[in-house]
């Protein structure tokens, strides 16, 4: 119940299209969804993140979904570029901060 | 501002030897985070820390892995003694007191390879 399901494992997208990476979760007491976005060799960063009274999150060409009754969450790249190759992680968060990470995908972006 | 320092950046070390890393957190945070990033999977919280104080070690595996903190500034991860199946990326994070639960700030890590 503690798990955070991700998809896909790879993702090719090329320049200028739509990335889309979802996630699903059982525990309804996660109460907060961040997306963490991680380059080879560095620590994970903080991208952008959800609260699940909303049902959607903008901020720049990235945006958060969020389907409460469905579980699920989404991570979508509008005009997805080069410098966006990277390894993206979606997590959840118990009350009390605990953060249980998704097992990551790496998405390219092909010219 | 500096980030999250950590070293050694490499490591490698065959079963049963003992291995240690460090962690410097960002000047003034108060919270303290090691992860565990086993290759192809996301990170696992194993110990976390307030000040010098543990707030959660539910996941260190304590019959071989030990933490502190002691004077709530720099961290050590230690593991005696090591298996095969440690090798991971260890990963440091802090956060600022008064911050957004959300707001870890993460080390390069440590890759460690166990032979």
């Amino acid at each position: 119940q503690q798990q955070v399901k991700q998809s896909p494992q790879s993702l090719i997208v090329q320049k200028g299209g739509i990335s889309i990476i979802n996630c699903a979760y059982e525990n309804t007491a996660f109460d907060y969804f961040p997306w963490y976005q991680q380059f080879p060799g560095k620590g994970p960063a903080l991208l952008i993140a959800i609260r699940p009274d909303v049902s959607e999150k903008k901020e720049g060409r990235f945006t958060i979904s969020f389907n409460k009754s469905a579980k699920q969450f989404s991570l979508h790249i509008m005009d997805s570029q080069p410098g966006d190759s990277a390894t993206y992680f979606c997590a959840a968060r118990l009350r009390g901060e605990k953060l249980t990470f998704g097992t990551g995908t790496r998405l390219t972006i092909i010219p | 501002e500096a980030g999250v320092a950590q070293s050694p950046r490499y490591k490698i070390i065959e079963k049963r030897q003992s291995v240690a890393f460090w962690c410097n957190p960002i000047s003034g945070h108060a919270t303290l985070y090691w992860y565990q990033q086993i290759l192809g999977q996301g990170p696992k919280l194993l110990i976390q820390f307030q000040n010098n104080g543990v707030v959660d070690d539910s996941q260190l595996p304590k019959d071989r892995f030990s933490a502190e903190r002691l004077k709530g500034v720099d961290s050590t991860l230690k593991i005696q003694p090591a298996k095969l199946e440690d090798s991971a990326v260890y990963l440091c994070a802090s956060r600022p007191p008064g911050a957004s639960r959300d707001t870890q700030y993460f080390g390069p890590g440590t890759r460690l390879t166990v032979l």
